[in-house]
């Protein structure tokens, strides 16, 4: 089936404005994740929610960030007041639970631009 | 979480065989290792997982040692292809709520 996917895959925005990123996990994918990757950086966690479960928000870096996921399925990310500093591709990933370990299955992301 | 520790950089050429070592001195029992790759302008991607001995798959495999410090990524006989950026992850089952730490990685350079 397909893979999980990101829109917009690029979005430039100026310095204050609010941003909304969306996140389409693959179909019946219990968990779903947001990680934030700067530029030749590693992958930092932001939030992850599990079916009906309270979302685990502990790597969302200010209040400026939040994350809703409606219906168990699609997800958004919205950064409000962006800073030049949010600049940074937000990756998404979802994953079933199936067997012991949680295999992750990424988007293709999205790669925000704050002037 | 098990914190790791991997070389920042590789350089090989095609055909060869590239092995990324990676260190997790605090792993824990319930901890499994995991390898993404991550080419440019994309997601990471599933490689190989696995708890101890050694684990095959089409792609690589990965050697845990008994003590399960660190564990190596075996890539056979790269191509220009496999350039991209290696991770190392350790963590928990589901059941413990696992969200993945991904450090700085291994970037590996495939040469002609």
């Amino acid at each position: 089936g397909a893979g999980v996917s990101q829109s917009p895959s690029n979005k430039v925005t100026e310095k204050g404005k609010d941003v909304e990123l969306r996140c389409d996990p693959i179909s019946g994918h219990t968990a779903l994740y947001w990680y934030r990757q700067s530029l030749g950086q590693g992958l930092e966690f932001l939030i992850y929610f599990q079916g009906n479960s309270a979302p685990d928000k502990s790597g969302l870096p200010s209040d400026r960030f939040s994350a809703e996921r409606t219906g168990g399925s699609v997800s958004t990310l919205t950064i409000q007041r962006t800073q030049q500093e949010d600049s940074a591709v937000y990756l998404c990933a979802s994953s079933s639970l199936a067997g012991p370990t949680d295999t992750q299955y990424f988007g293709p992301g999205t790669r925000l631009t704050v002037l | 979480l098990a914190k790791t520790t991997q070389p920042i950089s590789m350089d090989s050429y095609e055909g060869q065989e590239v092995n990324i070592t990676c260190s997790h001195n605090n792993i824990a029992t319930n901890d499994y290792i995991t390898w993404y790759q991550q080419f440019p302008s994309q997601g990471p991607r599933f490689i190989i997982q696995g708890y101890k001995t050694k684990v095959t798959n089409e792609v690589a495999s990965l050697f845990i040692p008994a003590d399960r410090k660190s564990s190596t990524l075996s890539l056979p006989r790269v191509s220009l292809s496999d350039t991209a950026v290696y991770y190392c992850l350790v963590g928990r089952t589901k059941a413990a709520g696992n969200k993945l730490t991904f450090g700085g990685g291994t970037r590996v350079l495939v040469k002609p």
